[in-house]
């Protein structure tokens, strides 16, 4: 079955300095979104790429689709204490069901 | 404008026992999803419900585990004879019918979670 598979596990950064994760798909994707959960708290979702390439941005957030739309990444810019959290990736194909990875979980050392 | 109500937030249960956990979706949602978490991992998808229908149960253990979103009221996720494996957090997520390019469609908004421990 489709697999989506994501790295690091764990990263632990000084506050500042940037961060970024890594998605990759065992299939090409209909779609690709990002979610953040906070330690205790629930799925949030962060964005939705669709098209081969897309690139967007959130404030200090960039996210990438791959040409391919098999891989994309999530990098943050001179983390905060705020961006402390497991941030997923979850990938689908047509409407079956999304599928999550195993999540990145960032810890910002102040 | 409620977003996804899940109950009980927290739930001890004895093995053997049997574990009842409800989700009412977003207004104006009418999928619903259930994902299992285990401590320090990821959400494991488990079942996808339309009202009166499961669309796709492929991630649901084939014994104990049951789910059902009745015409009228909650979605329930039933766990009967409960084990100590069962001890994770349930999240209830829902979305409006996906694929049909209705902006947002594809999102899953989330519950708080039902945090099952089994004694």
């Amino acid at each position: 079955g489709q697999q989506v598979m994501q790295i690091p596990q764990y990263q632990h950064v000084q506050e500042g300095e940037d961060f970024t994760t890594y998605c990759n798909s065992s299939t090409t994707l209909s779609n690709i979104q990002w979610y953040k959960q906070r330690p205790g708290g629930h799925p949030v979702f962060l964005i939705q790429l669709v098209k081969s390439g897309e690139v967007k941005k959130q404030k200090r957030l960039t996210f990438q689709f791959g040409e391919a739309k098999k891989n994309s990444s999530l990098h943050i810019t001179a983390t905060q204490t705020t961006d402390v959290g497991t941030y997923f990736c979850a990938g689908r194909r047509g409407n079956t069901p999304l599928v999550f990875g195993k999540g990145t979980r960032l810890s910002v050392i102040a | 404008n409620a977003g996804v109500m899940q109950n009980p937030r927290h739930l001890v249960r004895r093995r053997g026992q049997e574990a009842r956990l409800r989700c009412s979706p977003m207004k104006g949602h009418s999928h619903v999803y259930w994902y299992r978490q285990l401590p320090e991992e990821g959400l494991k998808f488990m079942v996808y419900l339309q009202k009166e229908n499961i669309i796709d149960e492929s991630g649901m253990p084939k014994e104990r585990f049951s789910a059902e979103f009745p015409k009228e009221g909650p979605s329930i996720l039933r766990i009967q004879q409960v084990v100590r494996g069962d001890s994770a957090a349930y999240f209830c997520a829902s979305s409006l019918s996906p694929g049909q390019g209705a902006a947002g469609a594809n999102v899953l908004t989330f519950g708080a979670g039902s945090r099952l421990t089994v004694l």
